[in-house]
């Protein structure tokens, strides 16, 4: 069956810190790749998307590449902000079926 | 355009009762999801509608769980009896199409006692 791995948190950065948060998948077919953002008190939001391999997903300067050879789609920033703490999901949903599977979330802590 | 509306937010009850949610997705959206997440886990998909019909509901409950969308549009999702691991926060979300992206609303956060 479909499955995604995150990287488990949580992480903490100074602001300006580069990050990367690591996400592989397993899956039959030929997924697209998201990456959602929760922030504290709200709702799940949609943060980039990849749908095919080696699409690059980029949003308020997160970028995630789907990369089919490596089966993977790590998420990028090059300078963080304290704004950007939040819960970040990794998730795949297989074309045409519809199946979404979501990774289990990496907590992500800003520090000035 | 409108968001995801769920309600409701908080809801508490003890085991062995009944509870049901209702979901309102975007307008014209055909496809609602139900998840189930709980603290420190990833969303969990329950069932997947595409419009009125059931597309995948392989990881619902049966026994207890329950839900329908009888003319397309709002969802409600119930659970009885309620067990204590059922305390979660169930999530409802919509999509234009089975393989675009989702839109999710609030939650519903149930705990149980």
């Amino acid at each position: 069956g479909n499955s995604v791995t995150q990287m488990e948190g949580p992480v903490t950065l100074s602001e300006e810190a580069f990050l990367t948060i690591n996400c592989t998948y397993t899956a039959t077919g030929y997924p697209s790749l998201f990456w959602y953002v929760q922030y504290p008190g709200e709702g799940l939001q949609l943060l980039l998307k990849a749908t095919k391999a080696d699409d690059k997903g980029s949003n308020k300067g997160f970028e995630a590449t789907y990369r089919k050879e490596t089966t993977s789609f790590h998420l990028e920033k090059g300078s963080v902000q304290v704004s950007d703490s939040a819960v970040y999901f990794c998730a795949l949903l297989r074309t045409g079926a519809g199946k979404s599977t979501f990774g289990d979330g990496t907590t992500l802590t800003v520090k000035p | 355009e409108a968001g995801v509306a769920q309600s409701p937010r908080y809801k508490i009850i003890e085991k062995r009762q009944s509870v049901a949610f209702w979901c309102n997705p975007i307008s014209g959206h055909a496809t609602l999801y139900w998840y189930q997440q709980i603290l420190g886990q990833g969303p969990k998909l329950l069932i997947q509608f595409q419009n009125n019909g059931v597309v995948d509901d392989s990881q619902l409950p049966k026994d207890r769980f329950s839900a329908e969308r009888l003319k397309g549009v709002d969802s409600t999702l119930k659970i009885q009896p309620a067990k204590l691991e059922d305390s979660a926060v169930y999530l409802c979300a919509s999509s234009s199409y089975l393989a675009y992206e989702q839109y999710f609303g609030p939650g519903t956060r149930l705990t149980v006692t």
